[in-house]
């Protein structure tokens, strides 16, 4: 089957919109994450999904981010008043479960520069 | 907290070269512990992984092996070749914490041919 797919591949911006990225799961995964890869942060972790409910969402820098999750599949990472630090390749994962042991498949992400 | 600490590069080798990536964490519990790999243009992909202490994972002619009296899993690879050239990545997940990954700063490797 398909890997995990992550749209738009590219997003520019301006300071102060806001930006919805996409991710599709691999089919079946019960489990989502996302994480940011930046120059100067490396890879962060953002949140988790299990299912649609979000039990840790530790790793959103502000309120401006939030994500949602329907129907135990695609999911949303919403920026609201995107800043030029925001600028960073978006990473989607999912994965059979929760447990630590069990493989993540990534998707190729989505690179949002802001200007 | 949990947090993993890479050797940094970049790392240059020649074809054929024996290669160590230094990796060291910190954690509470039991973590498992990954490598991911990303080549250029491409997206990350596991290249392998150990879940419990003395675990060694394999894949592609690299090898880590679990050694929690050290705190570490180092990357080694008896003859690199000039299509290892990547970014490596370690990291954890922490006990019982949803499988979220902690990676470390990554470590570029490029081999010469």
């Amino acid at each position: 089957g398909a890997g995990v797919s992550q749209s738009p591949s590219n997003k520019v911006t301006e300071k102060g919109k806001d930006v919805e990225l996409r991710c599709d799961p691999i089919s079946g995964h019960t489990a989502l994450y996302w994480y940011r890869q930046s120059l100067g942060q490396g890879l962060e972790f953002l949140i988790y999904f299990q299912g649609n409910s979000a039990p840790d969402k530790s790793g959103l820098p502000s309120d401006r981010f939030s994500a949602e999750r329907t129907g135990g599949s695609v999911s949303t990472l919403t920026i609201q008043r995107t800043q030029q630090e925001d600028s960073a390749v978006y990473l989607c994962a999912s994965s059979s479960g929760l447990a630590g042991r069990v493989t993540q498949y990534f998707g190729p992400g989505t690179r949002l520069t802001v200007l | 907290g949990n947090s993993v600490t890479q050797m940094e590069g970049p790392v240059t080798l020649s074809e054929e070269a024996f290669l160590t990536i230094n990796c060291t964490y910190t954690a509470t519990g039991y973590p498992s512990l990954f490598w991911y790999v990303q080549y250029p243009g491409e997206g990350l992909q596991l290249l392998l992984k150990a879940t419990k202490a003395d675990d060694k994972g394999s894949n592609k002619g690299f090898e880590a092996t679990y050694r929690k009296e050290t705190t570490s899993f180092h990357l080694e690879k008896g003859s690199v070749q000039v299509s290892d050239s990547a970014v490596y990545f370690c990291a954890l997940t922490p006990y019982n914490q949803g499988g979220k990954l902690i990676f470390g700063q990554g470590t570029e490797l490029s081999v010469k041919p």
